[in-house]
């Protein structure tokens, strides 16, 4: 069975204070690992797909690295409006149409000005 | 582009009822996943929907049933709802494989 786990489950930083969250998975054949944003109240706002060991995406104060068992989301210089809960999830490969995703609980990411 | 809306937004429902809840996805996309979000499980799959066909589904009772339409509109429906019930319920859509893209969600409170 596919498994996310996410450290640390919460995460507090002053404005400035770079970081890195992490996101350890088992899964039979990784097709994509996505990270999103989640913000009180609303749904996950997508932000990376990594496909194979070695990629990295990146986007303003973000950074998502992926090896074969981990990714980490990079964060750099973080301001208050970064404050949200990241989320990891893993899509399964291995053939056919299984397209769900794998969400791991998340670190709720504070950042203090 | 418009993205994934979800309709209602908010619902209070009693224990036995029953509760359908809609989700446009957003324009082009064929394929909605449907997510139940609770504090202790995080988020859990409960079905995709690709071209009108139930193409994977989590593992829920059978009191939790789907359908999608022609237009990729889609229908989640749960039946003699239980108090462990209320959760955000929260669509996504996509192409198929890669990213999905998620709706606000409906949050169901069961009194």
């Amino acid at each position: 069975e596919d498994q996310v786990t996410q450290s640390p489950e919460a995460l507090r930083l002053q404005e400035g204070e770079s970081s890195s969250l992490n996101c350890s998975y088992t899964v039979s054949g990784l097709r994509g690992l996505f990270w999103y944003r989640q913000d009180p109240g609303k749904g996950p706002e997508f932000l990376f797909t990594l496909y194979s060991a070695g990629e990295e995406k990146e986007k303003e104060r973000l950074k998502a690295t992926l090896t074969k068992k981990e990714s980490f989301l990079h964060i750099t210089a973080p301001k208050p409006e970064d404050s949200a809960t990241y989320l990891c999830a893993v899509q399964a490969g291995g053939g056919g149409s299984n397209y769900k995703l794998t969400f791991g609980k998340g670190t709720l990411l504070t950042v203090n000005p | 582009k418009a993205g994934v809306t979800q309709t209602p937004r908010y619902l209070i429902k009693t224990r036995g009822q029953q509760v359908t809840l809609s989700c446009s996805p957003i324009s082009g996309h064929r394929s909605v996943s449907w997510y139940q979000q609770t504090p202790g499980q995080g988020l859990q799959f409960l079905f995709e929907y690709f071209s009108e066909t139930q193409r994977n589904k989590g593992n829920f009772p059978g009191r939790f049933s789907g359908r999608q339409f022609s237009n990729s509109r889609s229908e989640m429906n749960v039946s003699t709802l239980e108090l462990g019930d209320s959760a955000l319920y929260l669509c996504a859509s996509g192409r198929g494989s890669h990213e999905q893209y998620f709706g606000p969600g409906t949050r169901l409170t069961v009194t």
